[in-house]
């Protein structure tokens, strides 16, 4: 059975630093691995998606990397904005569903 | 145009209750799910259809039951409420069908929040 972890819980950081959000998963047999954002309230929105065969994938100020056969991923935001506020979440595509982490809760102060 | 459209946004209601929530998606996807996030924010999967077809069904209780009209629509009926059916419901659509990997994202929409009183 796949579990997912995401690791901070919780991270508060001042506006314009690098961060580094890490998420785990146990079973690497996985089509892809993608990245959401939730704001507090609303749904989630899609940030980035890397196919199992990838390493990384870039959008903007985020890159994601994954290695599957560590099962882990990392989610790295360059010069934080209060705007990146929000809720984190990974989920790892198995055969058929999306199983998603608990979450890493970011606070970016100005 | 909102991409999934999830109605109502908040469901408040007794316990022992028959409601519905309706999604519908205009993304020309083929595959449909429902979600359920507990308090804590926890999200897992409660269903999947693939062109109207049931493909998950994660161990939900039978009270809950998913209808797909068409292959746009995904509603989620629930019968006799509990209290511990208090969450919020997540309806997302994707292009991913079974083993072929088209475009896997997923679009979500907005969420409905149920409270059983």
């Amino acid at each position: 059975k796949q579990e997912v972890t995401q690791i901070p819980a919780a991270l508060s950081v001042p506006e314009g630093e690098n961060l580094v959000l890490n998420c785990s998963f146990t079973d690497s047999a996985i089509y892809n691995l993608q990245w959401f954002r939730q704001d507090p309230g609303k749904g989630l929105t899609s940030l980035l998606l890397i196919q199992s065969s990838q390493r990384e994938q870039t959008s903007g100020r985020l890159n994601a990397s994954l290695d599957k056969s560590s099962g882990r991923s990392t989610l790295y935001i360059a010069a934080s904005q209060p705007g990146d506020s929000a809720t984190y979440l990974c989920a790892v595509r198995g055969f058929q569903k999306l199983v998603f982490g608990t979450g890493t809760r970011l606070l970016v102060s100005p | 145009d909102t991409a999934v459209s999830q109605t109502p946004k908040y469901l408040v209601t007794q316990m022992g209750n028959d409601k519905s929530i309706k999604c519908e998606q205009n993304l020309g996807h083929d595959t449909m799910y429902w979600y359920k996030q507990d308090s804590k924010k926890f999200l897992k999967i409660m269903f999947s259809y693939n062109n109207k077809e049931l493909i998950i069904n994660e161990t939900v209780p039978n009270r809950f039951s998913p209808k797909s009209p068409d292959k746009a629509h995904l509603n989620l009926h629930i019968n006799s409420l509990e209290l511990g059916d208090s969450a919020v419901y997540f309806c997302a659509s994707s292009e991913f069908k079974g083993d072929r990997v088209l475009s896997d994202t997923q679009y979500f929409g907005p969420g409905t929040r149920l409270t059983v009183l």
